[in-house]
């Protein structure tokens, strides 16, 4: 079975501080997704890889960066956490041709 | 414009019976695929089914099965015989081919609760 591990589900956080959230997955996948999950909102693309040391803006990237050194590994980093981050974070993989994204358990993160 | 369109914010259905979640979506790829993820309040997204652009059949698995209708750019999940488990939020989903690989356009989901 693919697995999609994140580090954290829950993470709680101070304002200015710099948050790693880490994703790791175990099927050789080329393509790694963060996604931001709030309510009536869906899920909106933050940053997105198709291979090691390459990233691509997605929707909203403001306020974030990633990191990509390995290729089972794909990291969001938040510089300075702010609290209209609190929300839900998931990370997803695929295959560069792949017909299906693969996410892991997500990581509910609140800043206060 | 909006890749993914879902219109019901919150839907009820009574248990056993059948129920349909709406779905458009917007592209002028010619190969595309159409798919269907279940969030429970857990939050782990379960993948439920899938449609390629070129499968002339609707997809079906289990009790699931996606109404596809190309020329009017719809893809409603259809769950039949619904049952207490299906309460969750139910995410319609489309992958197209970019430069750099495939990439996954979400819509706003759909909040699904079944009624004993």
């Amino acid at each position: 079975d693919v697995k999609v591990t994140q580090s954290s589900r829950y993470l709680v956080k101070r304002t200015g501080e710099k948050v790693f959230l880490e994703c790791v997955q175990d099927m050789d996948h080329e393509n790694m997704f963060w996604y931001r999950q709030d309510p009536g909102l869906g899920l909106r693309l933050i940053y997105f890889s198709y291979d090691v040391k390459m990233k691509e803006k997605g929707d909203i990237p403001e306020g974030y960066s990633v990191s990509r050194e390995k290729k089972e590994r794909f990291s969001l980093i938040l510089e300075s956490a702010s609290t209209n981050q609190t929300s839900m974070y998931l990370c997803a993989s695929s295959f560069l041709d792949g017909t299906e994204a693969f996410f892991g358990q997500g990581t509910r993160l609140t800043v206060v | 414009a909006q890749k993914i369109t879902q219109t019901q914010p919150g839907m009820f259905v009574q248990e056993k019976e059948a129920v349909t979640l709406d779905c458009t979506y917007d592209t002028s790829d010619q190969s595309y695929g159409l798919f269907w993820y279940k969030q429970p309040s857990s939050g782990e997204m379960i993948f439920l089914i899938y449609q390629g652009s070129y499968d002339e059949q609707n997809a079906t698995e289990g009790r699931y099965s996606l109404n596809f209708q190309k020329a009017r750019k719809s893809a409603n999940l259809v769950i039949s015989a619904s049952q207490l488990g299906d309460s969750a939020m139910y995410f319609c989903a489309m992958r197209e081919r970019e430069d750099t690989g495939n990439q996954f356009y979400f819509g706003t989901g759909t909040s699904l609760t079944v009624i004993p």
